[in-house]
């Protein structure tokens, strides 16, 4: 079964400073990552996605984010946090052996930037 | 390009009543997804369809939940009887198609309260 954990309920972070938020997951075959990214009463946007390649993946609104296979992570990076990035985050997976194309979300994180 | 819609946004309802939600999707896509997200969870896949039929409904309480999708196009969730752990925001989100590459598009949701 392919399962997601993102072990931070919450990040703080600075505004200007560094973002991380990480997340590691379990599939049987390849993995196929994303993040998503929610706001309050909002549905969920998508950021960006790993499906082969480079390990570093670019994405929306200036995020980026890391494959490692050997560590099974799939960490959310931005190098210069906003404000206006507080929101709620989302990693999710895929297994390219199972059936369907089920997307497996993790927890969630929520991040806060003060200013 | 109109996104995913969903309606009502917002139902107040009594335990074992009955409520039921729609969803439009993106035209043109052939997946529709229904998720359920608990407040500080994140996303649990209730049912998946690929056009009309039905590809992944392990996790739908078949109870007391039914969803259909009879022309392809949108979709309707129903619970009945709810119960009070039935409290969520359902999400409905669609993808262009069975493919393991493609990210989903999530509508805004429709947050269910059970009293």
């Amino acid at each position: 079964a392919q399962s997601v954990a993102q072990p931070e309920d919450q990040v703080n972070v600075a505004e200007g400073n560094p973002l991380t938020v990480k997340c590691t997951y379990s599939v049987s075959g390849n993995p196929y990552l994303f993040w998503y990214v929610q706001y309050p009463n909002r549905g969920l946007q998508f950021l960006l996605k790993y499906i082969t390649g480079d390990n570093l993946v670019k994405g929306s609104y200036g995020f980026e984010a890391e494959f490692n296979k050997s560590q099974t992570s799939f960490h959310l990076k931005k190098p210069s946090a906003l404000v206006s990035d507080s929101a709620l985050y989302f990693c999710a997976v895929r297994d390219t052996q199972a059936a369907g194309n089920k997307l497996t979300f993790g927890g969630g994180t929520r991040v806060l930037v003060k200013p | 390009e109109a996104g995913v819609a969903q309606s009502p946004r917002y139902k107040i309802i009594e335990k074992r009543q009955s409520v039921a939600f729609w969803c439009n999707p993106i035209s043109g896509h052939a997946t529709l997804y229904w998720y359920q997200q608990i407040l500080g969870q994140g996303p649990k896949l209730l049912i998946q369809f690929q056009n009309n039929g039905v590809v992944d409904d392990s996790q739908l309480p078949k109870d007391r939940f039914s969803a259909e999708r009879l022309k392809g196009v949108d979709s309707t969730l129903k619970i009945q009887p709810a119960k009070l752990e039935d409290s969520a925001v359902y999400l409905c989100a669609s993808s262009l198609a069975q493919g393991h590459t493609g990210e989903l598009f999530f509508g805004e949701g429709s947050r269910l309260t059970v009293l």
